[in-house]
């Protein structure tokens, strides 16, 4: 059974930054492109950011280029995003995202972590 | 950017019901096209994949077609659990994108 479980999320004042994990179990980790997807206190859902199995591709939304990393450790099947220069705009629940094999189609979602930008 | 216009934004109905949801796409999309369910406080759920492609375990009353810019995802036979948030997202390319959500209510 595919679990992803992310952590990290934290209050965290205007500039700072936090790294958020996912764990993940239950599939080869190594051979799946991973993804970050975010959601606002009541709004809609918003791609970050994809990364491939090898880690070598990855892609941002405009929203957060140039401020938010994401990697992966194949070694320990953990999937990162590293935020920098948060602002308020950034607060959100942040799911780390399965892709499948069909196209770049989130098939698996974690619970979620959250991460509130405030002074 | 492409750009996914969902409607309508939220639609009331009963059990039992026949409900469509719509999703325009900025630009052709061929048939790159996911939709997913939302309870509150839970993660999204894949239902379709590829415009109209059932995800395994989805119940059969959940439907998509369209291809190009124009999407439907239909509901034949509305129950209880399927009252959530509706999205759709285009796959065809970075920066992938959401529709603003469909809320289904309860009539």
């Amino acid at each position: 059974e595919v679990q992803l479980l992310e952590s990290g999320g934290d209050l965290v004042q205007p500039g700072g930054s936090l790294r958020l994990s996912c764990e993940a179990s239950g599939f080869t980790f190594s051979t799946y492109t991973m993804s970050w997807v975010r959601q606002a206190p009541g709004k809609g859902l918003e791609w970050v950011s994809v990364l491939s199995g090898s880690g070598g591709s990855a892609y941002y939304a405009g929203s957060v280029e140039g401020r938010f990393t994401i990697s992966r450790d194949n070694s320990k099947n953990i999937l990162y995003l590293q935020l920098n220069s948060l602002t308020a705009e950034d607060t959100a629940v942040y799911y780390c995202a399965k892709i499948g094999v069909d196209g770049e189609f989130f098939g698996h979602w974690g619970q979620g972590t959250l991460v509130t930008v405030s002074s | 950017d492409i750009q996914m216009t969902q409607s309508p934004s939220s639609v009331s109905a009963s059990v039992g019901d026949r409900v469509t949801i719509t999703c325009r796409a900025s630009q052709d999309i061929s048939t790159w096209l996911a939709w997913y369910q939302q309870k509150p406080g839970k993660a999204p759920q894949l239902l379709i994949y590829i415009a109209s492609s059932l995800r395994s375990g989805v119940p059969s009353r959940f439907s998509g077609s369209g291809s190009g810019t124009d999407f439907t995802l239909t509901i034949s036979s509305l129950q209880p659990e399927d009252f959530a948030t509706y999205y759709c997202q285009q796959a065809n390319s970075f920066p992938l994108t959401f529709g603003g959500g469909t809320k289904v209510e309860i009539k």
